[in-house]
């Protein structure tokens, strides 16, 4: 069984629609992170959170918009999306900076078609 | 800047036979991470095997070993004994530094198909 969810699993959505995804870890991490993984692509990073502050964002579109309320849960928000967005969009967890070298858990992903 | 390159976009191999899926990386960095993620038709990234730049021995986790040749830059994952369950998409992927809360940098991924 994951400790990591992800709800919903799957998503279509309009291009003036507005969505959230969610993420929710419970292996007692401090870092999550957002992935997109796109067809034909390597996963590509969005955005990285660190006891709740974002540490890194890949230039990611103002159109998503992380909010990382404790460790435990990492929300994307989506608004005025465009069809290349459709995706599988991955939530990772890990230990944090300063604890050392350890791997990242993934969650089940949501599959995202924008229409 | 990290790139992780993997050559092979798909592999076949028969069952229980051993299998060696290709990974180079390059980083200027003096400490770094070294992952294998298996990715089935599900989605799901499943963390595999690790290796710290630093370690002196080759991780092994179960069937899976990675061949670390840190001068050749080349981070080879050695399934052994393949099974039908094995097939899947596999990415090596690195981190920029010896410690986590970094993201990670994955390669574009080989299919592999086992076969009966």
């Amino acid at each position: 069984e994951t400790g990591v969810t992800q709800t919903p699993r799957h998503l279509v959505m309009g291009m003036t629609n507005k969505k959230s995804l969610k993420c929710e870890q419970h292996l007692g991490h401090n870092a999550m992170y957002w992935y997109k993984q796109s067809a034909k692509k390597p996963l590509e990073l969005m955005f990285v959170y660190n006891f709740k502050e974002q540490t890194e964002n890949n230039s990611v579109p103002s159109r998503f918009s992380p909010e990382c309320p404790n460790s435990s849960h990492l929300f994307l928000h989506l608004h005025t999306l465009q069809p290349e967005d459709s995706a599988l969009y991955l939530c990772a967890s890990s230990r944090a900076l300063g604890q050392g070298a350890h791997e990242q858990y993934f969650g089940p992903g949501t599959r995202l078609t924008v229409t | 800047a990290q790139k992780i390159t993997q050559t092979q976009p798909g592999m076949f191999v028969q069952e229980k036979e051993a299998v060696t899926l290709d990974c180079t990386y390059d980083t200027s960095d003096p400490s770094y991470g070294l992952f294998w993620y298996k990715q089935p038709s599900s989605g799901e990234m499943i963390f595999l095997i690790y290796q710290g730049s630093y370690d002196q021995q080759n991780a092994t986790e179960g069937r899976y070993s990675l061949n670390f040749q840190k001068a050749r830059k080349s981070a080879n994952l050695v399934i052994s004994a393949s099974q039908l369950g094995d097939s899947a998409m596999y990415f090596c992927a690195m981190s920029p530094s010896g410690d986590s809360g970094y993201a990670l940098n994955f390669g574009k991924g080989t299919s592999l198909l086992v076969t009966p």
